[in-house]
């Protein structure tokens, strides 16, 4: 039983579309983060929402969307897709209140290829 | 401005030798040090960590060291074996330093050889 799951594990689209990457954790985590991973394999945290919360919010064109339904499930949405958002997106879910250590749990990755 | 940084992008060593990894930081407020071991086509998942008030923790062939004067911390593998090749982050958190986000490195892929 997979504890952090993320929809699709790959998505080929057009530049132009719009596109969604669903995760959902069944670890009971009250936090759950979306990072990006490019080219240079540098994972970079992109949005963190506690308790269906926002509170990490980084420098990331509007045209990235998520959204928290409840505690288990963070959706990423993608409008007008460009070349550049090319990348591996991982989600992530951790208990934050459990302390400054933040174990994170990833799930397996949603390979991105814009053409 | 890179808080967490690993200098060494990939690491060789041969079965049955130690690996050493290597990271730097910069902010002096992380209180947590943690390393991630990713394969490929799989999702970062947590090796071993740290606290910033201790300069070592063991785990089976995994320790880490904390060397926190000179803002740096080391993955030592004894012995290595091929299922350790993969790639590693090194990750700060702290609810002072970064509000409980962790701070990911850029990652060393380490290849042990048979």
């Amino acid at each position: 039983d997979t504890a952090v799951s993320q929809t699709p594990k790959y998505l080929v689209t057009q530049m132009g579309n719009d596109k969604s990457i669903k995760c959902e954790q069944n670890l009971g985590h009250d936090t759950m983060y979306w990072y990006k991973q490019d080219s240079k394999k540098f994972l970079k945290i992109m949005f963190s929402y506690n308790n269906k919360e926002l509170i990490i919010n980084e420098t990331v064109p509007n045209r990235f969307s998520p959204k928290s339904p409840d505690k288990a499930h963070l959706n990423l949405h993608i409008n007008s897709l460009e070349l550049g958002d090319s990348a591996v997106y991982f989600c992530a879910s951790s208990h934050l209140l459990a302390g400054a250590k933040n174990i994170q749990y990833f799930g397996a990755g949603t390979r991105l290829s814009v053409l | 401005d890179q808080q967490v940084k690993q200098n060494s992008p990939s690491l060789s060593v041969q079965e049955g030798r130690i690996s050493i990894l290597n990271c730097d930081y910069t902010n002096s407020m992380f209180d947590y040090f943690l390393w991630y071991k990713k394969y490929p086509a799989e999702g970062p998942t947590f090796l071993i960590s740290i606290s910033s008030i201790k300069d070592k923790n063991e785990d089976g062939r995994f320790t880490v060291f904390l060397n926190k004067s000179a803002k740096h911390l080391s993955l030592h593998i004894v012995p290595s074996q091929p299922g350790d090749s993969a790639v590693y982050f090194c990750a700060a958190s702290g609810l002072r330093a970064n509000a409980g986000k962790s701070t990911f490195g850029d990652g060393t892929t380490l290849t042990v050889k048979p």
